[in-house]
């Protein structure tokens, strides 16, 4: 069956430390993995997309890896601010692209 | 700002009611998508439109028929609604193997 897992649901920090952010997926055959950051009220926002073939890929203070062995990937933020405040979802894609899988979303809270 | 205009950004309507939501995108992209979001749950694909012709229908109540006048414009017609179908409703759009682009959606209450 095709799934996409995300944890933790939720998660609390502090402004200005890491957090790494977690999506497991079990989907066939595999097109792409991509990041969304999604504010409350507001449309989700690409942050990065990754193929098959990439390891690693940085947008700012947003690095995504991805292992296409295990079937994992990951989201690490650096330095978080307040605005990081928000809801992160994993969107893996198959069949050619357009049939794609949401994760349920990790709702990440940053503290000041 | 999105590249991806939804309008209206509200709407309240009555279970007898017809209304349509308008999405337009101008990036050239040949794919787009309705997608229903319930609070805190991610987005739910409703139906896409490739090549202004529709590929993908997940199964929705009749209730809501998808029309995508040409390249750019996708609207999502409203009749007859449940107060269960009150939700987020995002339009998004992209080339094949490529991010989607979202607006910010239209906030549906249905009375």
């Amino acid at each position: 069956k095709n799934q996409v897992e995300q944890s933790p649901q939720s998660l609390i920090i502090l402004e200005g430390k890491n957090c790494t952010l977690q999506c497991n997926y079990t989907v066939s055959p595999f097109s792409n993995l991509r990041w969304y950051k999604q504010d409350t009220g507001r449309g989700p926002v690409s942050l990065t997309i990754m193929t098959f073939s990439e390891n690693t890929k940085s947008n700012g203070r947003y690095t995504a890896t991805l292992d296409a062995d295990t079937k994992q990937s990951s989201l690490h933020i650096t330095a978080s601010q307040l605005s990081d405040s928000a809801s992160y979802i994993c969107v893996v894609s198959y069949t050619g692209g357009f049939k794609t899988i949401f994760g349920a979303g990790t709702r990440l809270f940053v503290k000041a | 700002d999105t590249e991806v205009t939804q309008t209206p950004k509200h709407l309240v309507m009555g279970m007898t009611n017809k209304k349509s939501l308008k999405c337009e995108q101008h990036m050239g992209h040949r794919a787009m998508y309705w997608y229903k979001q319930k609070a805190k749950k991610p987005p739910e694909l409703m139906f896409v439109y490739s090549y202004e012709k529709l590929s993908i229908n997940e199964s929705v109540p009749s209730r809501f028929s998808p029309e995508c006048p040409n390249s750019s414009l996708l609207n999502l017609h409203l009749h007859a609604l449940q107060p269960e179908d009150s939700a987020l409703y995002l339009c998004a759009s992209s080339q094949v193997n490529s991010p989607l682009h979202f607006g910010n959606g239209t906030r549906l209450t249905v009375t």
